[in-house]
């Protein structure tokens, strides 16, 4: 079984640039995350969906973050205007419904200059 | 407000030994705890998980021992292993409020051989 894909790994911009990162879930999950882990830092929840409905989407800065599911599928969240404070690993996460343990992909390594 | 607090920050092991990972928590409706296991370019991947209801849980050489009234769980790993050498982290949840897992900041082991 394929694990949660992300896209890119790696991703360097200029800050004030705009970034997106792309999220496949475990076929069949309906939950989806997005956290973000910065250095040394546990992973920090931005925003849960429950196929398409994101659920709690509090953390999620809206000023410059966007996140979508479409179709309760696949996911893309997007920083506009980036800033250097958003470097971090953006981590996703996905699983089934009702259950409580969380598959992470390997992540996208961000860095803005 | 930091819901799991984790310590030591780092932690140097000799090889056969065991290394030992605390963790405490605030919010009494938490009631499930599992710990994560992180390589370096890597996602966190699920190593071991407890409930409040038991004391303790082991799987192989992981061990979780829990206190509820002290609101505490601890990873034991016994006979360490250079290949133990991760970022480990403790997370908490509450299924019935329905929230995504909180993270600690995490534990850096180093096994040495």
């Amino acid at each position: 079984e394929a694990g949660v894909v992300q896209s890119p790994r790696y991703k360097i911009i200029e800050k004030k640039q705009p970034v997106a990162f792309w999220c496949n879930p475990i076929s069949g999950h309906n939950t989806l995350y997005w956290y973000r882990q910065n250095l040394g830092q546990g992973p920090e929840l931005l925003i849960r969906y429950e196929n398409e409905e994101a659920v709690d989407d509090s953390q999620l800065p809206k000023d410059r973050f966007s996140a979508e599911r479409l179709k309760g599928v696949d996911s893309t969240l997007k920083i506009q205007p980036a800033e250097l404070g958003d470097s971090a690993v953006y981590l996703c996460a996905s699983s089934p419904a009702g259950y409580t343990e969380a598959f992470f992909g390997q992540g996208t390594r961000l860095t803005v200059v | 407000q930091q819901q799991v607090k984790q310590s030591p920050q780092s932690l140097i092991v000799q090889k056969g030994g065991i290394s030992i990972i605390n963790c405490a928590y605030e919010n009494t409706a938490f009631d499930y705890f599992p710990w994560y296991q992180q390589f370096p370019g890597k996602g966190p991947a699920l190593l071991i998980a407890i409930r409040p209801d038991v004391s303790e849980k082991k799987e192989g050489r992981f061990t979780i021992s829990f206190n509820k009234s002290a609101k505490q769980f601890s990873l034991h790993i016994m006979d360490s292993q250079p290949g133990d050498s991760a970022t480990y982290f403790c997370a908490a949840i509450s299924n019935q409020a329905g929230t995504a897992l909180i993270f600690g900041k995490g534990t850096t082991l180093s096994v040495s051989s």
